[in-house]
């Protein structure tokens, strides 16, 4: 089955500066790949996603990238602000047969004012 | 627009009792699911649904029951509680399958 790996874990950076995540998957069939912000004591919330026939996509100051012939997809933040304080989780769909979506561990983003 | 709502917010049981977590959408959406989530294991899916009157397995459905008895509703049953059932549970709603969910607010609950 699908293998999704998240890094880093937690993630600091100064208020303004990049923040960038990482996502691998193992599943080559996999064609859709969503990233979702989870603030303290809320739900997931979807920021961004991609299909599989796009290798960017960018809204505002988020931008994901995907590579598929390594298997991995980036979340990029730019000009981060504090509210972009919270955890992010990125997810792979598989399609096939059977459709699942696998989440990846999540990542705590922490902006420093 | 509510979204997605889910009842209750919190919640402990003693081992062996029984409860059911409320979902609502009110975005007519055909696809509902539930997750748990758990400390260092991000979401994985217990049961969900691709219409009224219709549920299916997920990845994690020991333990747990569903209905979709109204489009716009899901419930899920938890007839005899396991503390290994302490955890964050999301319920979520999409229009299409797998793909742009939405998500409730999260019920947490503790079996001790």
């Amino acid at each position: 089955g699908e293998n999704v790996e998240q890094h880093p874990s937690t993630l600091s950076v100064q208020e303004g500066d990049s923040a960038v995540i990482k996502c691998t998957y193992s599943d080559s069939a996999s064609n859709y790949f969503p990233w979702y912000k989870q603030e303290l004591g809320k739900g997931p919330q979807l920021i961004i996603d991609i299909r599989s026939n796009v290798g960017e996509k960018k809204d505002q100051r988020i931008a994901v990238t995907l590579n598929k012939t390594a298997k991995h997809f980036s979340l990029h933040i730019t000009e981060t602000q504090p509210e972009d304080s919270a955890v992010y989780f990125c997810a792979a769909l598989n399609s096939g047969g059977y459709q699942k979506v696998t989440f990846g561990t999540g990542t705590k983003l922490q902006v420093i004012p | 627009n509510a979204g997605v709502t889910q009842t209750p917010k919190f919640r402990v049981l003693k081992t062996g009792q029984s409860m059911t977590l409320l979902c609502a959408q009110d975005m007519n959406h055909e696809y509902m699911y539930w997750y748990r989530q758990d400390p260092g294991m991000g979401l994985r899916l217990i049961h969900y649904s691709v219409g009224e009157g219709t549920t299916a397995k997920g990845e994690v459905p020991d333990g747990y029951n569903v209905s979709r008895l109204k489009k716009q509703n899901f419930l899920l049953g938890l007839e005899s509680a396991a503390p290994s059932q302490t955890s964050v549970y999301f319920c979520a709603s999409s229009s299409e399958l797998n793909t742009e969910a939405f998500f409730g607010q999260g019920t947490r609950l503790t079996v001790v």
